[in-house]
């Protein structure tokens, strides 16, 4: 049961321009949403995180959309740096239990210069 | 600070044969996870730990053991390695309390099972 899913396996995006990367999820139970970056060979590093009674949250070039009706959640990256290209992972997690995160399959983004 | 440190950055096993995988951190976190990473998927929870002496199960534990003796470190053991263990695996750490805290992870452990 993937209760995180990033339908987009890749996205390829020119220098300058908005890179929109899109998570679903099933449990509406969820009490914050983050998102991780990772570059080959490197574990994944922390972005940006939105508590689920919230439905923006801006970092910089970041901004991360929570719509809860639809339990679709958003990352904006503007503008899009070759630096930026990585795979980017959503997830989300709980407030108990250890604060347990479940992770999607990750959305490969190309930044192309 | 070093942050978290994993140790081999790799390894190739037989099947049948055993190891453990060591993780480190030293930023005096509580919380500490395993997870792994299979090709094109997510990470998985294998297990986790909200402080020494206490571990849980998390999404994939069969075939894995943990033990936490101390708050820097959070060994994984595989007892008898399977092909289906061919994985990366990463150890993570965080501050406890709720909220959206990050967790911070090491760079990995690629483990290749024959």
């Amino acid at each position: 049961d993937q209760q995180v899913k990033q339908n987009s396996p890749s996205l390829s995006v020119q220098e300058g321009r908005i890179s929109i990367l899109n998570c679903d999820y099933t449990n509406s139970m969820f009490d914050y949403f983050l998102w991780y970056k990772k570059y080959p060979a490197e574990g994944p590093t922390f972005l940006i995180s939105i508590s689920s009674i919230k439905d923006k949250n801006e970092d910089g070039r970041f901004t991360v959309f929570l719509n809860k009706s639809a339990k679709h959640l958003s990352l904006h990256i503007v503008p899009s740096q070759p630096g930026d290209s990585a795979v980017y992972f959503c997830a989300a997690g709980f407030n108990t239990g250890g604060f347990k995160t479940i992770f999607g399959a990750g959305t490969r983004l190309f930044v192309k210069a | 600070n070093a942050g978290v440190t994993q140790t081999p950055k790799f390894r190739i096993l037989k099947i049948g044969q055993s190891m453990t995988l060591q993780c480190t951190q030293d930023m005096n976190h509580n919380y500490m996870y395993w997870y792994r990473q299979d090709p094109g998927m997510g990470l998985k929870l294998i297990y986790y730990s909200v402080g020494a002496g206490i571990t849980d199960k998390g999404e994939v534990p069969n075939g894995y053991n943990v033990s936490r003796s101390t708050t820097e470190d959070f060994p994984l053991r595989l007892e008898l390695a399977a092909p289906s263990q061919t994985s990366v695996y990463f150890c993570a750490s965080r501050v406890p309390g709720g909220g959206a805290g990050e967790q911070y992870f090491g760079p990995g452990t690629r483990l290749t099972v024959t």
